[in-house]
């Protein structure tokens, strides 16, 4: 049972927008959920893009951004490029100490 | 630049107990939260266990609740992570991860470059 959901897959075009979201599977997704966001690629450990719904983590440009869309947290890239061809994962702050991460979306940059 | 160095992975037997630490640089160790989080083969990632920046509050994913313990020394700038009964699903790549905050809720800023973890007879 997948609690937190995201797009399995999604494609962008170089220099497109695209949005990536994270959604519960009853429920909607607020600020007290504090997502964040991570971008990996095989092999590599995960980075830290957004975390805290839209805060961006130190050192990532500003084509990545979070908010809270709808009843979702989303994730926004703008202007991609080739190299953000990776997987993204959302987390969520569940309650009761417990962090949910979804089960991430392979980016396709063509 | 805040770094994080885990150690301690290896090949255990089903059953069998192993004990990872994480050296943390570059920060203020004690005044920040910080989890585990692991990636099985070619499988998305997980989070196991988070604490407190002074260590009194301690959280556990239902998977390895009562298997695994989590603590900090915070003289020594590392944090660990006991694992006991293993069992061959908790192979994987174990990550430490900091947190922006002194609690773990706010999810993660700065990762280590993992340890695996391989749980076979």
């Amino acid at each position: 049972q997948t609690v937190v959901t995201q797009e399995p897959s999604f494609s962008v075009s170089p220099g497109g927008t695209v949005t990536l979201t994270c959604a519960l599977r009853s429920g909607s997704v607020s600020t007290s959920h504090y997502p964040s966001w991570f971008q990996q690629t095989p092999g590599q450990s995960p980075r830290t893009l957004i975390y805290n719904t839209n805060t961006r983590s130190s050192g990532v440009p500003d084509r990545f951004s979070g908010s809270i869309l709808g009843n979702k947290a989303a994730l926004t890239i703008t202007g991609a490029q080739a190299d953000d061809e990776s997987d993204y994962y959302c987390v969520l702050y569940m309650g009761s100490g417990i962090e949910l991460f979804g089960g991430g979306t392979k980016l396709t940059v063509l | 630049e805040a770094q994080l160095l885990e150690s301690g992975g290896g090949l255990v037997q089903p059953g069998g107990s192993l004990r990872l630490s994480c050296a943390a640089s570059g920060f203020t160790f004690s005044s920040y939260a910080m989890s585990w989080v692991r990636q099985a083969p070619g499988k998305g990632l997980e989070w196991v266990s988070g604490i407190s920046s002074g260590g009194g509050t301690a959280d556990f994913a239902g998977s390895v609740k009562g298997r695994f313990t989590i603590s900090r020394d915070n003289s020594k700038n590392t944090l660990y992570l006991q694992m006991n009964s293993l069992r061959a699903e908790d192979t994987a790549v174990y990550y430490c991860a900091k947190s922006p905050e002194s609690y773990h809720y706010y999810g993660m800023d700065v990762w280590g470059q993992g340890t695996t973890v391989t749980v076979s007879s």
